[in-house]
């Protein structure tokens, strides 16, 4: 099956600094990476995805970039504000399977 | 559009009692799902639903059976719980299974004693 790694696992920022989560994952056939935010107490919603079809998407302050041959993805969150803060999830998937996931990435911003 | 409904949101249950989480959305989605998320652990898969009337393990079903009622509902039942069954459970469904992102309910917080 998939394996998903995901890094770092805590990761602290000044605000208005970036800050970047990578990711690695194992099935070259997998070609759906959605990326998820988890607030305290709350449930994970999808912020961003993206297909193994694009190289690059962006909403706003955040971007994801897949290199499909390095088999990686990434989640970048420009000029940050105190609530970014929170647990953020990768996945990858493939038609008619599951997602995995990685282990989750705590971020903070510190006003 | 109320999307993804879990319930109850807070149980507590003495080990070896059984109970069913219930789950039920309203956006036409044909796949569904139930994660466990544990402290540190992250989001673990007990079973999913790709598609009304198929069912399918995950990483942790041992201790768990599960109910594709119809298109809408997918429920998880424990049937004798256990204190390492102490958890938050999410449903969550997607449009279909892979290729789409899932919407997630509020959660259950479960603590067996």
């Amino acid at each position: 099956g998939e394996n998903v790694e995901q890094h770092p696992s805590t990761l602290s920022v000044q605000e208005g600094d970036s800050a970047v989560i990578k990711c690695t994952y194992s099935d070259s056939a997998s070609n759906y990476f959605p990326w998820y935010k988890q607030e305290l107490g709350k449930r994970p919603q999808l912020i961003i995805d993206i297909r193994s079809n694009v190289g690059e998407k962006k909403d706003q302050r955040i971007a994801v970039t897949l290199n499909k041959t390095a088999k990686h993805f990434s989640l970048h969150i420009t000029e940050t504000q105190p609530e970014d803060s929170a647990v953020y999830f990768c996945a990858a998937s493939r038609a008619g399977n599951q997602f995995y996931f990685g282990t989750g990435t705590s971020l903070t911003v510190i006003p | 559009n109320a999307g993804v409904t879990q319930t109850p949101k807070f149980q507590v249950l003495k080990t070896g009692q059984s109970m069913t989480l219930q789950c039920a959305q309203d956006m036409n989605h044909n796949s569904m799902y139930w994660y466990r998320q544990d402290p540190g652990m992250g989001l673990r898969l007990i079973y999913y639903s790709a598609s009304e009337g198929t069912t399918d393990k995950g990483e942790v079903p041992n201790g768990y059976n599960v109910s594709r009622l119809n298109k809408r509902e997918f429920s998880l039942r424990l049937e004798s719980a256990a204190p390492s069954q102490t958890s938050v459970y999410f449903c969550a469904s997607s449009e279909y299974a892979g290729n789409y992102g899932y919407t997630f309910g509020s959660g259950t917080r479960l603590t067996v004693v």
